[in-house]
């Protein structure tokens, strides 16, 4: 069954601190991750997508890793601002069905000054 | 602005009335979808359109049903509805199998 579990559910950092995101993906065959970040009563927006040949990507403060062998793959915030507050989702499309995304349930941060 | 809008932002209905969520894109992408956001969060297809034909319908009531004028709007009726129809709903479009952008969501309640 095609599944995206992500830990934890919820964390609270203080501003300027770092923080590390996790996401186990089953979906098979992989085509590639993504993450998205959800600010409350907004749409989701992207921030990464990793192929299978890509290991490592920034977008400014936010850094994905992917290790496809164990199917992890982790989202690590740099220097947590305010506005890093929302909800953190790992996204993996099924190849085989349309590339349709399975979503993971999100990780909610809440940064505190 | 390029996006992706839907119209209402917020509505809150009757058990058994029927109502409808209208959703453009201006991005010139072929592919459109509707998902369902429900109280825990997760986010799950409901339907997906290329170039105005259904490509993906996911198990959902008949009491939904989506209709694409052009390939630029993706509507969502909803007929009879119910309590647990009670969710966000998110339009979000793509080019082909490309990144999904998507709109800011419409709150449906229905009391």
């Amino acid at each position: 069954k095609n599944q995206v579990e992500q830990s934890p559910q919820s964390l609270i950092i203080l501003e300027g601190k770092n923080c590390t995101l996790q996401c186990n993906y089953t979906v098979s065959p992989f085509s590639n991750l993504r993450w998205y970040k959800q600010d409350t009563g907004r749409g989701p927006v992207s921030l990464t997508i990793m192929t299978f040949s890509e290991n490592t990507k920034s977008n400014g403060r936010y850094t994905a890793t992917l290790d496809a062998d164990t199917k992890q793959s982790s989202l690590h915030i740099t220097a947590s601002q305010l506005s890093d507050s929302a909800s953190y989702i790992c996204v993996a499309p099924n190849r085989d069905a349309g590339n349709k995304l399975t979503f993971g349930g999100g990780t909610r941060v809440l940064v505190k000054p | 602005d390029t996006a992706v809008s839907q119209t209402p932002k917020y509505l809150v209905t009757q058990m058994g009335n029927d109502k409808s969520i209208k959703c453009e894109q201006n991005l010139g992408h072929d592919t459109m979808y509707w998902y369902k956001q429900d109280s825990k969060k997760f986010l799950k297809i409901m339907f997906s359109y290329n170039n105005k034909e259904l490509i993906i319908n996911e198990t959902v009531p008949n009491r939904f049903s989506p209709k694409s004028p052009d390939k630029a709007h993706l509507n969502l009726h909803i007929n009879s509805l119910e309590l647990g129809d009670s969710a966000v709903y998110f339009c979000a479009s793509s080019q082909n199998r490309d990144e999904q952008f998507f709109g800011p969501g419409t709150r449906l309640t229905v009391l």
